[in-house]
This record gives C-alpha cells, sequence and structure tokens, in this order.
C-alpha cells in the first residue's frame, strides 16, 4: 500500500503571496490532519478533515485553510505568506479518528517564505 | 500554553544503552499517548502508544512507562542502537478533540 504522499516537496515564495499544499491520503482512509512543524514551536495542529468535512481546527490565523475533496485528498492554503510561515508542513491521515486509529504522516512539504 | 513537556531536549547514548525520554501532561482528559520517531527529512512515525488503563506497554525494544497519578509518560529504549538514532516525539490526545498535542522533541543520538 503506498504511503501518505505530500507535493511539492519543496516550495519558496515570497511575503504576501499565497501557497496551495497537496496531501494524498493511504487508499481508504478518511480522515487527514495536516500540522506544522518549525524548530521554536514544535509540531503544532492545523486541522483535520473527515468527509469532506473540517472536523476539528487548531488555534492558527484565518489565513490558513484546508479542504477535502470526495475522494478523501486534500489541500491546505495559506494566504499573505509571512516569513513565520516558513516551516515543515505535514499531512497525516488515518482510517476515521485520530483517537483510534493510527496515524500516519506524509515526509512533509518543506516551505520556505522569503 | 505548553500542554505537554518533554525531556531532555538531546540526549547521548552509547550502543547497548538505555535511552530514557520523559514526558509531562497537565490536561487529566487526554486518553491516548503516543510516541513518534522522526528521522531527518520523512515525517514522524507511529513508535509505540498507551492508554491510560495501563502502568507499562512494551513492543521489542520500546517500553513506555505511564504514571496516572503523576501525570507522566517515558519511553525506555533498551539496547540503543546506532539507527535508533532520530528524534523522538511524545504527544496526548483527548478522544473526542482527535488533535494530537505534541511534545518539543528529543534529539537521540546513539554511538557506537
Amino acid at each position: 500500500k503506498a504511503g501518505v504522499t505530500q507535493t511539492p516537496r519543496y516550495l519558496i515564495k515570497t511575503r504576501g503571496q499565497q501557497v496551495t499544499l497537496s496531501c494524498s491520503p493511504i487508499s481508504g482512509h478518511r480522515s487527514v490532519s495536516w500540522y506544522q512543524q518549525t524548530p521554536g514551536q514544535g509540531l503544532q495542529f492545523l486541522f483535520e478533515y473527515f468527509s469532506e468535512t473540517q472536523r476539528n481546527k487548531g488555534n492558527f490565523p484565518g489565513r490558513f485553510s484546508g479542504r477535502q475533496f470526495s475522494n478523501s485528498r486534500s489541500e491546505m492554503n495559506v494566504s499573505t505568506l509571512e516569513l513565520g510561515d516558513s516551516a515543515l508542513y505535514l499531512c497525516a491521515s488515518s482510517l476515521d479518528r485520530p483517537s483510534t486509529d493510527t496515524q500516519y504522516f506524509g515526509p512533509g512539504t518543506r516551505l520556505t517564505v522569503l | 500554553q505548553q500542554q505537554v513537556k518533554q525531556s531532555p531536549q538531546s540526549l547521548i547514548v552509547q550502543k547497548g544503552g538505555i535511552s530514557i525520554i520523559n514526558c509531562a501532561y497537565e490536561n487529566t482528559a487526554f486518553d491516548y499517548f503516543p510516541w513518534y520517531q522522526q528521522f531527518p527529512g520523512k515525517g514522524p512515525a507511529l513508535l509505540i502508544a498507551i492508554r491510560p488503563d495501563v502502568s507499562e506497554k512494551k513492543e521489542g525494544r520500546f517500553t513506555i512507562s505511564f504514571n496516572k497519578s503523576a501525570k507522566q509518560f517515558s519511553l525506555h529504549i533498551m539496547d540503543s542502537q546506532p539507527g535508533d538514532s532520530a528524534t523522538y516525539f511524545c504527544a496526548a490526545l483527548k478522544g473526542n478533540t482527535d488533535k494530537l498535542i505534541f511534545g518539543t522533541g528529543t534529539r537521540l543520538q546513539v554511538f557506537p
């Protein structure tokens, strides 16, 4: 079974631009969660989607948004990029609830904002 | 507010030794405590997890010890190997939120 895939793997943007990151979960997994990983703040939960609906949300500004498609693939969008948005963005998928089913992480998308 | 505190930040262990990483949590509503291992350039991978109804769980060389009254849990890696060199994260989750709250990570280096 293929693992969680994320595209692109690396991205360089400038302040003020917007960016869209993509995540394809493991086949059959319906829950997709997004995390931001930085050296200073560590791993922080962004949001979780299940059956095309946002089920949980972390404490990030409205510039961070996401969506999930009917095939469970998910995208994350960050608008009006700031230098502090430079991070590794990780996607994780699970069969259903992360509280009961193992989450499998993708390799991440490394975003650099200049 | 950091809900899961992890220590030490870094750990150097000789091959064959025991690596111990500790975590403490504040929220008594947490009911799932996983440990993740992350190699450079990779996403975290689940190593072992425990729920508060047991005090210890062992899988191979990896053991989680859980102390509910102290709100602490720890990862023990027995017979540490150079291949165990990675960053380890503890985490906690409340069942009704499905949000994993991660510790700050421990960089483990095992020298031959």
